[in-house]
Formats: structure tokens, C-alpha cells, sequence
């Protein structure tokens, strides 16, 4: 069982790069999000989707856009990186419906960006 | 802004040690989940505590939820290596996670 796929695992970026990191699921989950983990601060919600065609902010999301192509997708872009933005980036799905549901969430293995 | 606070922040014990860690919050929540991450990998859930006073027991974890519904505790008897990670909690309004407490038992 895949769960949430992320891709790349690992990446390195000059600043004003961009980049998209991309997310998929196969558990038919309707609602999905991208978290950063930075030390010391836990996971702090970048944006989420609650259904394909929608898209809401979350609680760090100046510097992001994020696309949610179709039920199985949802990717995030970085536009112009920063070193603020150097992360490890998780994207979770779940089978509630936006960010206020209790239903678990199943999260990929992450993508660890570095931006010099 | 729900913030929620874990405690302690690390905790290296022996392994058959017990221990306990936190999860408070100024604010009431409709439930709490409890995560576990280990290094390289996304965080899995443990448990979700909806009612408050309730207690939920896997294997030698305890979660409860406390009676207000603004902090939980987790307790791990006879720690083993195997529960060495980062132990997350989060709230669903809006979906929030506090800091995480990193635990090593050595064996």
C-alpha cells in the first residue's frame, strides 16, 4: 500500500528558484494538506484542500501556492524561494473534510528542501 | 490562536522506565490525536481522544484526555527502544500540532 507519496525526497534550491513538490494518495481520501516541520516548532499548516477544486490558507502560507489537481493530487510551489523557506515538507491526506475534522491523517515520508 | 503546549520538550530514560508527557492548552478542544514520528518518516497516529475523562490503553500506552477537554497525557509503561520518536499532539480547530516531545529509551 503506497498511502501519501511525495516527491522529491531530498532538494537543494538557490534563492529566487523555483520549485513544486508534488503529493499523491490512493486511499480516495477527499481532503488534503501541506505542513512544514521546522525544529522547536512542530507542524504548522501551510494550506489544505478539502475537495478537488478547493484550496484554503492555513496558519504559514505567504510564500506558497498550491494546486489540487484532481482527487488524487496536490501539489505545492515555491515561486521565489527563500532560506526561510528551508523545511522538511509533509503532505497529509484524510478522509474528513477540511481542516476541522478528527479523522486521522496519513502522512508521506516528507521532502526535505534546503535553500542557500 | 489554540496553542498547544507539550511537555517535556526531551526526555531520555532507560529502557523499563515509565514516563509521562503532556499535551495542555489554554482552550477547549472537541478531541485530541496523538502521533508518533520516527526520524526520516511522516508522523503516524496513535489515538484520538474525543470525550473528556476518557482513557485509551495500546498495548503499554495510556492516552487521557482531561475532564475539561484542554490537556491530555501520555503514559508509557516499561518504555522499550521501540518507542523512541517524536510524540505529537493536535487539535482539529483548526488542525494544529504543539512542538512534540522527543523521547529516546536506551536499552
Amino acid at each position: 500500500n503506497a498511502g501519501v507519496t511525495q516527491t522529491p525526497k531530498f532538494q537543494v534550491l538557490k534563492t529566487g528558484q523555483s520549485m513544486t513538490l508534488q503529493c499523491a494518495q490512493d486511499m480516495n481520501h477527499n481532503s488534503m494538506y501541506w505542513y512544514r516541520q521546522d525544529p522547536g516548532m512542530g507542524l504548522r499548516l501551510i494550506y489544505y484542500s478539502a475537495s478537488e477544486g478547493t484550496t484554503d490558507k492555513g496558519e504559514v502560507p505567504n510564500g506558497y501556492n498550491v494546486s489540487r489537481l484532481n482527487k488524487r493530487e496536490f501539489s505545492l510551489r515555491l515561486e521565489s524561494a527563500a532560506p526561510s523557506q528551508t523545511s522538511v515538507y509533509f503532505c497529509a491526506s484524510s478522509g474528513g473534510t477540511g481542516r476541522y475534522s478528527n479523522q486521522p491523517q496519513h502522512f508521506g515520508d516528507g521532502t526535505r528542501l534546503s535553500i542557500l | 490562536t489554540q496553542l498547544l503546549e507539550q511537555s517535556p520538550q526531551f526526555l531520555s530514560i532507560q529502557e523499563g522506565e515509565n514516563l509521562t508527557v503532556y499535551c495542555n492548552s489554554s482552550s477547549v478542544f472537541s478531541s485530541l490525536q496523538w502521533y508518533r514520528q520516527e526520524p526520516g518518516e511522516g508522523p503516524v497516529l496513535l489515538v484520538t481522544v474525543v470525550t473528556g475523562g476518557e482513557v485509551k490503553k495500546l498495548k503499554r500506552l495510556t492516552f487521557q484526555f482531561g475532564d475539561a477537554r484542554k490537556d491530555s497525557s501520555l503514559h508509557i509503561t516499561a518504555a522499550q527502544p521501540g518507542d523512541t520518536g517524536l510524540y505529537l499532539c493536535a487539535g482539529p480547530c483548526p488542525m494544529r500540532f504543539g512542538a512534540g516531545t522527543r523521547l529516546t529509551v536506551k536499552p
